[in-house]
Formats: structure tokens, C-alpha cells, sequence
């Protein structure tokens, strides 16, 4: 079936640092988000991203955190100064925003592991 | 405000068994229901929705039961398999223009064999 894809799957990054996390959406594809989940908990939504622009953003998308996806590339969230409490596993999801009620549904990528020392 | 919320946080069956999880939300503009099955060191996967124009949607082993009078809806699992342990998510949206997925925190199953 489709597939999200996800690179890295793992990153180590010492507090302070800038890091992009990068999301391969479905092709076809056209609502974007990220979310996190901390210890195989709740997935937190963070935010979501149609026609180039940020739609809805959550509490914890803070100031630090930025999104994009250039010229239908890589859907990347960034993080500018990192903090130690973002460690966690970041999912990028993607759905196809035309398919109608009951047809909606969200592909998710494998997560990438933030690790934040 | 959490918008979906799950109980239990966790469940232990036996093989065989029906496993049921519990979920409510806030929202009454929500109309689509998904639940996701989540193993570890993957992402979520849809296992299966309900619309709120309906009260319960069947696939295999697996029944979403709908009260849209209450905002109450919860997943049955019968015949539950070992292979079914995992965490299941249930999640809420409002498919009317741009849509925005809200889940809850999760209910970790497990099936003894």
C-alpha cells in the first residue's frame, strides 16, 4: 500500500542544535502533519499543512519549530534551538484531503527517534 | 482540553476472549471516527472507521460500536489473538473542509495465549 516515509529513523542531537527531520508523503497526497509521541504514548498532534501553508498548529509547535515542504520535496520539520524535552519519536503522516467522509485516512510513516542530550 | 479520551489505559485478555475499548470525545462537529493499531517501532495503521451517520461498522473480528447521543463509541475485539496485542488508538475528526485528526491517549492490549 502507500507508504510514508521517514529519514532519519534515528537522531542524536546535542540540546541547542538545529535539526530537520524528513517525511516522504504519499505522492497523491495532499494534508500533511506531524505528530509526537513520547514512550509509546499518546500521539500528540503538532500541526497540519495543505496547499503550502500551516493550516493548524498545536500548543506544543512551538516558536522553535518551523515547517515546510519546497517545491513538493520532503516535508521537513525543523527545530531551531532543540530542547531536551523534545526528545521523542516524531510521526509524519499524510492523507488524501478529497477522499470524502469515511474514505479519510491517515498514512503514517515509522517515526524518527529524537534524541536530545 | 483533551478532545478523545480512552479508557482503559491498558488491557490483558486471554486468547479467544472479546476485548472492548472505550472511547469518548468533546466535539459534537466531529463526524469520522478511526481507530489506529500501533506496534512497536511502527507507525499507527488504520484497522477500521465508523462515520457518525452510522451506530456500529463491522470488519472481521473487529466492531466499532457508535452513540452519537452520548459522543461514546468503543472497539470490539472478539476472538482476540496474541497478534492483536498492540496499542489502539481511537481518533476524532471533522471531515468538512481542511481536516485535523485528534487521538487519544492510547490502550495498550495484550493477549495471553
Amino acid at each position: 500500500g502507500p507508504k510514508v516515509l521517514q529519514i532519519p529513523s534515528h537522531q542524536i542531537i546535542d540540546m541547542g542544535q538545529m535539526v530537520t527531520l524528513n517525511c516522504d508523503p504519499v505522492s497523491n497526497h495532499l494534508y500533511f502533519y506531524w505528530y509526537k509521541q513520547i514512550l509509546g504514548q499518546q500521539m500528540e498532534f503538532l500541526v497540519n499543512f495543505y496547499n503550502g501553508k500551516v493550516m493548524e498548529k498545536s500548543k506544543l509547535f512551538k516558536d522553535q519549530f518551523s515547517v515546510e515542504r519546497p517545491d513538493g520535496s520532503y516535508f521537513t520539520l525543523k527545530i531551531q534551538p532543540t530542547a531536551l524535552e523534545d526528545s521523542a519519536v516524531y510521526f509524519c503522516a499524510s492523507s488524501l484531503g478529497t477522499g470524502g467522509i469515511s474514505n479519510e485516512r491517515l498514512f503514517f510513516g515509522h517515526g524518527t527517534k529524537l534524541s536530545v542530550l | 482540553q483533551q478532545q478523545v479520551r480512552q479508557s482503559p489505559q491498558s488491557l490483558t485478555v486471554w486468547e479467544g476472549e472479546t476485548a472492548i475499548l472505550n472511547c469518548s470525545y468533546e466535539d459534537s462537529t466531529f463526524n469520522y471516527f478511526p481507530w489506529y493499531q500501533q506496534f512497536p517501532g511502527e507507525g499507527p495503521a488504520l484497522l477500521i472507521s465508523i462515520s457518525s451517520v452510522s451506530d456500529k461498522k463491522e470488519d472481521g473480528r473487529f466492531t466499532i460500536f457508535f452513540n452519537k447521543r452520548e459522543k461514546k463509541l468503543s472497539l470490539h475485539i472478539t476472538d482476540s489473538q496474541p497478534g492483536d496485542s498492540a496499542t489502539y488508538f481511537c481518533a476524532a475528526s471533522e471531515i468538512t473542509g481542511y481536516q485535523n485528526f485528534y487521538f487519544g491517549k492510547g490502550t495498550s492490549l495484550t493477549v495471553i495465549p
